[in-house]
């Protein structure tokens, strides 16, 4: 497909883990982007990994990176109410090019 | 101050006013780029000003009108808008450079409602 793709929601327990999935569409993408945007504020960049590494680890969060299915995770361990907000998935070629965004919802 | 800086944060207007966005980032970029966010399109790309000099418009209205005087300032200048031009406009800033990550950094939006 031509867009970044992602599901829209994703609700989950305090304490478990999230898993939020996206496909992007060009692999020469260089490098890939996951990014929070929590209520009335703007996009927050969590993370960034570069298209020839499988796997980014920054403290609960883990980005993995399947590039022969195109596809892109982000893992956020030990999940909190505080990570309640909208997490979009960016590719970089030329422009960025963003997901429709996940919401997330993290229920006590 | 540190980051990009938007304002007003919130601005609501009529269809005939002139009224403009202002966005200043502090992080020594050399691109600023405008976003708009609404239910129906969650990102839309308005506008890319590289070292100054406009690179990309995707096919935006006229009532919308771009400024960017020098690298750590960019506005939007809006005319005779229309109500589903009510949304959030997000203003960002990345350093384009060779072997870069080009991350952009994002303000905290600036909302908009046309009556």
């Amino acid at each position: 497909g031509e867009d970044v793709e992602q599901s829209l929601f994703l609700s989950v327990r305090e304490g478990d883990s999230s898993v939020i999935n996206c496909t992007y569409t060009d692999s020469s993408s260089t490098y890939l982007y996951w990014y929070k945007q929590e209520p009335g504020a703007g996009l927050q960049l969590l993370t960034y990994i570069f298209s020839n590494m499988d796997m980014k680890q920054d403290q609960r969060l883990t980005v993995l990176l399947n590039k022969k299915d195109k596809h892109l995770s982000l893992r956020i361990a030990d999940t909190q109410t505080g990570d309640s907000a909208i997490y979009f998935c960016a590719e970089r070629i030329y422009d960025m090019r963003f997901g429709a965004g996940t919401r997330l919802t993290v229920k006590p | 101050e540190t980051g990009v800086t938007q304002t007003p944060r919130h601005l609501v207007m009529g269809m005939t006013n002139k009224k403009s966005l202002k966005c200043e980032q502090h992080l020594g970029h050399n691109a600023m780029y405008w976003y708009k966010q609404s239910a129906k399109k969650p990102l839309e790309l308005m506008f890319v000003y590289s070292l100054e000099e406009r690179v990309e418009n995707n096919s935006v209205p006229s009532r919308f009108s771009p400024e960017c005087p020098n690298s750590s300032h960019l506005f939007l200048h809006l005319h005779t808008l229309q109500p589903e031009d009510s949304a959030l406009y997000l203003c960002a800033s990345s350093q384009e450079a060779s072997g870069g990550s080009g991350e952009l950094f994002f303000g905290e939006g600036s909302r908009l409602t046309v009556l």
